[in-house]
């Protein structure tokens, strides 16, 4: 079962807050993705953790912070974010050593006020 | 230039139609290609993947042209449910862990 899980579904947050943001995956996937779209835009990566230690930062703004746990899970801390960081949020794992095709979360859709 | 490039569309076709979709991408050291399907405000699903020799999945056919760096994607019998954004993706240029995401092409189909 290719079945990656986020939560919230959706995030309302002003500029102030912190947030966070979950996922999951049960299928030993060893490597987990978060990835940032914007409307009628591809998806553009942010992170990658490889064996749960970050492998690729793609020069992403402080106020995001990952987190890995274990290896099933990642988180996405949020704080201080600005409206232009309004987007959906994905999340995706792959098996490595297997191939390198990525399995999406349904994403959180932020908002920030 | 960018590393993915399709075709924005939309593509309008009737359903029964054969459609198709390009791709080029830039980094001649891509090793892995594959298309994904993404419905309106849903995550990308992955499709299939393209194998040098070309791969078929039903109604789907993907072929991939190394020497001229170009993906193709061939929908046969369009049904209404093929209507979404195709994203054509490629591995970056470190390695398998980053893919590069072309802007996606738009399909509609009517009946």
């Amino acid at each position: 079962d290719t079945e990656v899980t986020q939560t919230p579904k959706h995030l309302v947050m002003g500029m102030t807050n912190k947030k966070s943001l979950k996922c999951e995956q049960h299928m030993g996937h060893r490597a987990m993705y978060w990835y940032k779209q914007k409307a009628k835009k591809p998806p553009e990566l942010m992170f990658v953790y490889s064996y749960e230690k970050l492998s690729i930062n793609e020069s992403v703004p402080s106020r995001f912070s990952p987190e890995c746990p274990n290896s099933s899970l990642l988180n996405l801390h949020l704080h201080a974010l600005q409206p232009e960081d309004s987007a959906l949020y994905l999340c995706a794992s792959s098996p490595l050593g297997q191939g390198p095709e990525q399995y999406f979360g349904p994403g959180t859709r932020l908002t920030v006020t | 230039r960018k590393e993915v490039e399709q075709d924005p569309g939309p593509f309008n076709v009737p359903e029964g139609a054969t459609v198709a979709f390009n791709c080029t991408y830039s980094n001649s050291a891509s090793q892995s290609f594959f298309w994904y399907r993404q419905d309106c405000r849903k995550e990308p699903k992955l499709l299939m993947s393209v194998y040098s020799s070309g791969n078929e999945d039903g109604r789907f056919t993907a072929q991939l042209n190394r020497a001229s760096q170009y993906i193709s994607l061939l929908i046969r019998d369009s049904k209404l449910s093929d209507s979404a954004t195709y994203l054509c993706v490629v591995n970056g240029d470190t390695g398998f862990q980053k893919l590069v995401f072309g802007t996606g092409t738009r399909l509609l189909v009517s009946p």
